[in-house]
């Protein structure tokens, strides 16, 4: 069985501190590593689509690093601000099993002012 | 407005009956999901289906149909032979594998 691992579970912080989370996944078959944003009463918003081993994105303050070798992703935010509080989710794309994305049980960021 | 749009956002069935989801899109994506999360768990895939007309089966399947009839359409229909159907259920569309994966506001069933 395929397992996808979110630490810490869940997080507070403060406003204006940095922060990062983790995301271990197989290291093996991977096709394709995806970081979600869900804030509560909305849908999950998609942060970035990452399929190369070393590959970072940033999105304002907001980046992600990725390690295929060894199985595990890094999100980081930069200044928390209160709006960043949601539910960060990491999945993973299963080489040969297309459409079939394995979730993490996800990050869950409270950033007070 | 562009987007996926699930329908009812709450329902309450009663043990024995079928309910049946509903899932729209209007982003001319190929590929549309369903997934449930219950509380402490990740979104776990029910169906997914990359072209009209043909789908396969994810992870917890059982107790679950769906039908893939039109590109914009994808109900998923829980039947009374799911033993635990009481979930938050997500719709979600993208224009195929490994593709950024766009979702419903989500539908909430409740068996009472």
């Amino acid at each position: 069985i395929l397992n996808v691992e979110q630490s810490p579970q869940s997080l507070h912080v403060q406003e204006g501190d940095s922060t990062n989370f983790t995301c271990s996944f197989p290291s093996s078959n991977f096709y394709a590593l995806h970081w979600y944003r869900w804030e509560t009463a909305k849908s999950p918003e998609a942060l970035f689509v990452m399929t190369l081993n070393g590959d970072e994105k940033k999105k304002g303050r907001i980046s992600a690093t990725l390690n295929t070798k060894e199985g595990y992703s890094y999100l980081y935010i930069k200044g928390s601000q209160p709006e960043d509080s949601a539910t960060y989710l990491c999945a993973f794309g299963v080489r040969g099993s297309q459409g079939n994305l394995i979730f993490g049980k996800g990050t869950k960021l409270s950033v007070k002012p | 407005d562009g987007g996926i749009t699930q329908s009812p956002k709450y329902l309450f069935r009663k043990e024995g009956q079928n309910v049946t989801l509903s899932c729209e899109q209007n982003l001319n994506h190929d590929a549309m999901y369903w997934y449930r999360q219950d509380p402490g768990q990740g979104l776990r895939l029910i169906y997914y289906s990359q072209i009209v007309n043909d789908f396969q089966k994810g992870d917890i399947a059982e107790g679950y149909s769906v039908s893939r009839e039109k590109k914009e359409s994808f109900p998923l229909t829980v039947t009374s032979a799911q033993k635990n159907p009481t979930a938050f259920y997500l719709c979600a569309t993208n224009r195929g594998s490994g593709n950024t994966i766009y979702f419903g506001e989500g539908s909430w069933l409740t068996v009472v």
